[in-house]
């Protein structure tokens, strides 16, 4: 079945670059996201990568997808304490499969904290 | 744009009592709807799936007759917990997917969530 891993826990300092992972075990995913959640709140969409790119950049955010060991990243730099929550990587399963209607499979969420 | 919004985004309720939370999807048409439940410190449990018109599909060990869902438009979704138990208390997260986002890649937009404390 599909799973999603991530570590728990990430604390950098301010002005540190974070680098958050996650495995997943999918082989058909098409496409991996990275939603943030801050206290509280629903999940906001960061950025999210096709399966057949190596890497994606949008701004401070970067995302690195290793397609043959199944592992993804998203490297934030310049953290800031504003960017202090948890990260979910989540992957979409294939529309069709099981039934799903492009279902995400999230990983239980990286709390990152930025100590200033 | 693809603001999703929840209300109430929290609720105190009794014992026995039902509670309605209303997903709605402010600048665009979403046939598609999900209703997640978050416990403290884990991840997103998806409940069902809710789509415009037709029954929801529900997730295996998710009570249909607790969890009664409706989504009777394509801006809105509702979902009501009958006779709420303690135990029900959780960070209820609903997401919708455009209309228009017929292939992939799927981006859910969330909600902001409601906190449901059942005393």
């Amino acid at each position: 079945g599909e799973d999603v891993e991530q570590s728990l826990f990430l604390s950098v300092r301010e002005g540190d670059s974070s680098v958050i992972n996650c495995t997943y075990t999918d082989s058909s995913s098409t496409y991996l996201y990275w939603y943030k959640q801050e206290p509280g709140a629903g999940l906001q969409l960061l950025t999210y990568i096709f399966s057949n790119m190596d890497m994606k950049q949008d701004q401070r955010l970067t995302v690195l997808l290793n397609k043959k060991d199944k592992h993804l990243s998203l490297r934030i730099a310049d953290t800031q304490t504003g960017d202090s929550a948890i990260y979910f990587c989540a992957e979409s399963i294939r529309i069709g499969y099981g039934g799903s209607q492009g279902n995400l499979i999230f990983g239980k969420g990286t709390k990152l904290s930025v100590k200033p | 744009g693809a603001v999703v919004s929840q209300h109430p985004s929290w609720v105190i309720c009794k014992s026995g009592t039902s509670v309605k939370i209303e997903c709605r999807s402010l600048d665009f048409q979403a046939t598609t709807m999900f209703w997640y439940r978050q416990f403290p410190k884990q991840s997103l449990m998806l409940m069902a799936t809710s789509n415009e018109g037709s029954k929801a599909t529900y997730e295996q060990g998710v009570e249909k007759d607790k969890f009664l869902i409706n989504h009777a438009s394509l801006t809105l979704s509702t979902l009501t917990v009958t006779s709420a138990h303690p135990e029900d208390s959780s960070f209820y997260i609903c997401s919708a997917r455009d209309r228009l986002a017929g292939v992939l890649p799927v981006i859910q937009y969330f909600g902001p969530g409601t906190r449901l404390t059942v005393t």
